[in-house]
């Protein structure tokens, strides 16, 4: 398996654009993850799916962020209007099963001017 | 207050010596504790993980639970100057949440 892919590597956008992320999990992973990492903040855990059903978005951080995962092998996640302050290295991770590890992407590192 | 706390660092040792990386948790729900290794400008890379108490040994890694204490650590025996990043813990909860600290960069001087 060629792991987690995610697409683009990296995106420069202008504020008040839409910036989508895309990820591709391992085949067979049954959690998909979406995190963001910043030098201030380190890494965050913006939401998670199971099964294709998001379970928890609690850390996306504003209306301005959305997330899918129409089939079990792609997920997006979605800034709309993007602003100067969401500019980071987006991650994307899947699992298999509850309490196991992670395997990331690669990431997206996201520079909006 | 993050859930995972641990000292950012940078923890310099000289290579050939015992590097000790430390973590906290505040979640008494955690089952599951990771360690990750990330090299600047690449994704994180699981390098051990530890459910039960006491030591766990792969190599030149051991990484060492206490829940009682709610403490985790990584011991990197041999230290090399390839060894030099970023080591990140996590906890799993309910629900398979891993939560991650914020890092302790470690530099190992050749």
């Amino acid at each position: 398996d060629a792991g987690v892919i995610q697409s683009p590597r990296h995106e420069v956008t202008e504020m008040g654009q839409e910036v989508t992320l895309r990820c591709k999990p391992i085949s067979g992973h049954d959690y998909l993850f979406w995190y963001r990492q910043t030098m201030m903040r380190g890494l965050e855990l913006l939401i998670y799916f199971n099964n294709n059903v998001p379970i928890d978005d609690s850390g996306m951080p504003e209306d301005r962020f959305s997330a899918k995962m129409p089939n079990a092998s792609f997920s997006t996640l979605k800034i709309q209007p993007s602003e100067p302050r969401d500019s980071a290295v987006y991650f994307c991770a899947s699992s298999f099963g509850r309490v196991t590890e992670a395997f990331f992407g690669q990431g997206t590192r996201l520079t909006v001017v | 207050q993050k859930e995972v706390e641990q000292n950012s660092g940078p923890l310099s040792v000289p290579e050939g010596a015992i590097a000790s990386l430390n973590c906290t948790y505040s979640d008494r729900g955690s089952q599951s504790f990771f360690w990750y290794r990330q090299y600047s400008g690449k994704s994180p890379e699981l390098i051990m993980f530890i459910y039960s108490n006491g030591d766990k040994e792969d190599g030149r890694f051991t990484a060492q639970l206490n829940k009682a204490s709610q403490y985790v650590s990584l011991l990197i025996r041999d230290s090399q100057p390839s060894d030099s990043a970023t080591y990140l813990c996590a906890a799993s909860s309910a629900g398979n949440m891993l939560t991650f600290g914020g890092g302790t960069r470690l530099m190992v001087k050749p």
